[in-house]
């Protein structure tokens, strides 16, 4: 059984750095094929995908966000983590880690997590 | 920044087939498949289509999914009142540097 879990800051000021864990069991990203990435949803709004890595450290960014995101691994300790410089109050939003395999679906999804930007 | 358009919402009586629309473009839709989320209030979306048509394990028959070109439809069957959700297809997109975009959700109504 897959499960992720999202972990960080509740609540960050804005220019801040963000920093999110996704702590993840059932699967190894040493396995050929296997990705993570990371979504996100603004309360009331759509969903906005972020970032993506695979086993083999291949990369891939949200254009429009692109030059504000880092994704990196830790295989040893099954986690995932995001970070995206110069926060914002729009990045608001709940952040949501998610299994995937090469050019698949995003599936299973952890619990989220809500990041508020505020002074 | 949604690429992919949907309907605002949809709605229909217990029973009732539901249709909704996801209209994208060659790089996305047109030369990737589409998967389709549904987001239940207050939880994370879960995985619903997956390769334009197909149901992961547990998700009744009553959901179906279709493409054309480069547009893309779920259909609901037998509307439930616990198919009250917001629903959002996604696909890969190949313009310049490969991506995932989402599209903008639409809110289903149980009447």
């Amino acid at each position: 059984q897959i499960t992720l879990k999202e972990s960080g800051p509740t609540l960050v000021k804005p220019t801040q750095t963000l920093t999110l864990t996704c702590t993840f069991s059932g699967f190894s990203l040493s396995t050929s094929g296997v990705g993570v990435g990371w979504i996100r949803q603004p309360p009331g709004k759509a969903l906005e995908w972020l970032a993506l890595i695979y086993w083999n450290d291949d990369k891939r960014y949200s254009p429009s966000l692109k030059s504000r995101l880092t994704i990196t691994k830790d295989t040893s300790k099954n986690q995932v983590v995001l970070t995206m410089t110069n926060m914002d109050p729009v990045d608001t939003a709940t952040y949501y880690c998610a299994h995937s395999r090469r050019v698949g679906p995003f599936d299973p999804w952890g619990q989220g997590t809500l990041v508020t930007v505020s002074s | 920044q949604s690429v992919l358009t949907q309907p605002p919402s949809a709605s229909g009586t217990p029973g009732q087939r539901v249709t909704i629309s996801c209209s994208g473009s060659s790089s996305n839709i047109g030369s990737n498949t589409v998967n389709w989320y549904q987001q239940l209030p207050g939880t994370a979306p879960k995985l619903l289509i997956y390769s334009n048509n197909q149901r992961p394990s547990g998700v009744p028959d009553r959901f179906s999914g279709s493409k054309s070109g480069t547009s893309a439809s779920l259909a609901i069957s037998g509307l439930q009142s616990e198919d009250e959700a917001d629903y959002y297809c996604a696909a890969w997109d190949d313009s310049l540097n490969v991506f995932y975009v989402f599209g903008t959700g639409t809110k289903v109504t149980v009447l």
